[in-house]
Parts: C-alpha cells; sequence; structure tokens
C-alpha cells in the first residue's frame, strides 16, 4: 500500500516563473492538504482540498492556487514566485470532512528553492 | 487565536539522559486535538500520537511518554533513555474542529551525542 508520494523531489526555479507540484495521496484517501514549511520553521497550512473543491485555506496570497482531480491526486501551483517561496512543501492526505479529524498521513515533500 | 509554542529551539544531551520536550497551546475550542510529529533529517513528518481535548490521560509508548495538561495547557514530551535515533526536529501540533487547520509549533531540533 504506497503511501503519500510527491513529485519532484526537488526543484530550482527563478523569481518571477510559475511552478506545479504534484501530490498522491495515500490509497483510499480522498483529501488533501498542503503545507509549507520554511527552514527552521513549522509546516504552515496553505489549503485543502476534498471533494475536488478547495474547502479550507491559510493565510496565503492568491499567487497559491491548487486542484483536486477526481482520483484525489492534487497540485499545488504558485505563480510570479519570489524568493521567499523557497521552502519545503508537504503534501498531507487523509480521511473525511473537516468537522471531524482523521490522521493526516505526510508525504515526504518537494523542496523548492527560488533563485 | 490558535497557537502552539515550543519554546525550546535546540537541545542537546547525551545518550541514555532522558529529554522533555515543552509545547504550550491557545485555543478557545472546547474540542481539539494534540498532536505530536518527528521531523528526520528526510523531510517526511512522522506521526508520534494524538490526544483529543477530553482525553487528559497521560500516554506511555516504550520510550516515549506525553503529559497533558488543560489547566495549564500543555502537551509534554518526555524522551526516556535517548538514544541517537531520536536526533529529529520535533513538531507539536494543534486541530480544532472549528477551524479545520493543522496548526504547527515552530519545532524543536533535538540532538542525541553518543
Amino acid at each position: 500500500d504506497a503511501g503519500v508520494t510527491q513529485s519532484p523531489t526537488h526543484l530550482i526555479k527563478t523569481r518571477g516563473q510559475q511552478v506545479t507540484l504534484r501530490c498522491s495521496p495515500k490509497s483510499g484517501h480522498d483529501t488533501v492538504s498542503w503545507y509549507q514549511q520554511a527552514l527552521g520553521q513549522g509546516p504552515q497550512f496553505i489549503f485543502q482540498y476534498y471533494e475536488e473543491e478547495e474547502r479550507q485555506r491559510g493565510n496565503f496570497p492568491d499567487r497559491f492556487s491548487g486542484h483536486q482531480f477526481p482520483n484525489y491526486s492534487s497540485e499545488l501551483n504558485v505563480n510570479a514566485l519570489l524568493l521567499g517561496d523557497s521552502a519545503l512543501y508537504l503534501c498531507a492526505s487523509s480521511l473525511g470532512t473537516l468537522d471531524s479529524y482523521n490522521e493526516q498521513f505526510f508525504g515526504p515533500g518537494t523542496r523548492l528553492t527560488v533563485l | 487565536a490558535q497557537k502552539v509554542t515550543q519554546a525550546q529551539t535546540e537541545i542537546s544531551v547525551v545518550e541514555k539522559e532522558d529529554v522533555t520536550l515543552d509545547c504550550v497551546y491557545e485555543t478557545r475550542d472546547t474540542t481539539y486535538y494534540l498532536f505530536w510529529y518527528k521531523q528526520p533529517p528526510s523531510g517526511e513528518l512522522v506521526f508520534l500520537i494524538r490526544r483529543n481535548s477530553f482525553d487528559e490521560q497521560n500516554e506511555i509508548s516504550g520510550r516515549y511518554s506525553w503529559n497533558f495538561q488543560k489547566s495549564t495547557s500543555s502537551f509534554n514530551f518526555t524522551i526516556t533513555a535517548s538514544q541517537v535515533v531520536d536526533s529529529a526536529v520535533y513538531f507539536c501540533a494543534l486541530f480544532s474542529s472549528n477551524t479545520g487547520k493543522l496548526i504547527f509549533g515552530q519545532g524543536t531540533t533535538l540532538q542525541v551525542k553518543p
């Protein structure tokens, strides 16, 4: 049973570019959450997708957008990259809706470096 | 406002010492969950424990133990007889059923020296 997978593992972009990160949830999970973890900080919640809709969002600008596909996989898109977007981006999958908690399983992350 | 504070940025111990990682949280919700995660250098967050706000029983799992005290809004984590493999960054986190968000603390880097 595969866990949460993310691609790519590492990515280098320049300021102003756009990037797409991908996440495949653990088998049987229908909810995907994305987190940004800057160096030396704890993960910060970006948004969560359930039933192909963004159901909850953290304090991130509109440059951060996402999508969830019918197979529950998800993409995180960041436009107009800034140096400050350099971070580890973590994807977590779970089963269920927002009003109840089910354990989130985290992927290994994508390390994004913006030059 | 929801907040998790891990006041200890870095802790260094010698193998076999006991070590306690502190976590203090803030929330106005009556129903919430508290977590500890371990993040080794590989980056993947490893789930260690979950506690809901109605269960203040302390828990022990092998060399790990957790002390949850609602009166002081604390959820501390103790590693007994630490080992080099325990070296990692440890995060305390809070989930509120009202907001549906998982809020992490800043993390504590634990270094266990042989």
